[in-house]
């Protein structure tokens, strides 16, 4: 079973606007990572925040998390049209040996 | 580019057959974990190998069965294939202990039809 579960499932938006993507999870974690997929292909890791972290920037990527809530969020700024793909959250337990996926957010950015 | 290299690309099987994919690691590192994706669904972890021993299985039936060789290139077999079966199978290789990151680096994937 999937660990996470992201929220929207869908999201459509114009370029230069924001993109925020949201993770629940069930289970205590060691760490939640996002990745991104086009269409079909292999996952690329986007960013890892560790569960004694609460706010983590890369570049336009700015995630949260609330281990109080079990939630993250993935905040993409000043969108384009190269960022449409899906995204996933993932976390892993203590032992780092079975990192579970979400469903996925599947985002377009309109030109 | 990953450096994780998958083959084959894309095979197609009918149902009852066996297939066997193909996984090479990133140089450097030990852990190789697999995983199915069924259309339009997030990635179903299968199971982990490290150090060539199984570390870790999600809920799959033990017809889904894998290897890790010492190189750290891994396989993922299964057998008598079922129509639901179809997927793209994805490797992701990571480096395990105190040196890791705990990101897994992936591969294009193995596409699978079952007919």
């Amino acid at each position: 079973s999937q660990q996470g579960e992201e929220d929207p499932q869908a999201l459509s938006i114009q370029e230069g606007e924001n993109a925020t993507m949201n993770c629940s999870y069930k289970t205590s974690i060691n760490n939640l990572q996002w990745y991104r997929q086009n269409s079909g292909r292999g996952l690329v890791h986007l960013i890892l925040i560790r569960s004694n972290e609460r706010e983590k920037h890369s570049g336009r990527l700015r995630v949260t998390l609330d281990t109080s809530k079990k939630s993250s969020s993935l905040l993409i700024t000043a969108s384009r049209a190269a960022d449409t793909a899906s995204y996933f959250c993932a976390t892993s337990g203590v032992n780092n040996n079975d990192m579970r996926f979400g469903a996925g957010t599947r985002l377009t950015v309109k030109p | 580019e990953t450096g994780v290299t998958q083959s084959p690309t894309h095979l197609i099987k009918t149902r009852g057959q066996q297939v066997t994919l193909r996984c090479s690691s990133q140089s450097g590192h030990n852990t190789v974990s697999w995983y199915q994706q069924a259309l339009g669904q997030g990635p179903q972890f299968i199971f982990q190998y490290y150090r060539e021993e199984e570390n870790g299985r999600g809920n799959f039936p033990p017809r889904f069965s894998g290897l890790q060789f010492p190189n750290y290139s891994s396989e993922l077999n299964v057998n008598a294939l079922e129509l639901d079966d179809s997927a793209l199978y994805l490797c992701a290789s990571s480096l395990s202990g105190l040196a890791g990151t705990g990101e897994l680096f992936f591969g294009e994937g193995s596409r699978l039809t079952v007919l």
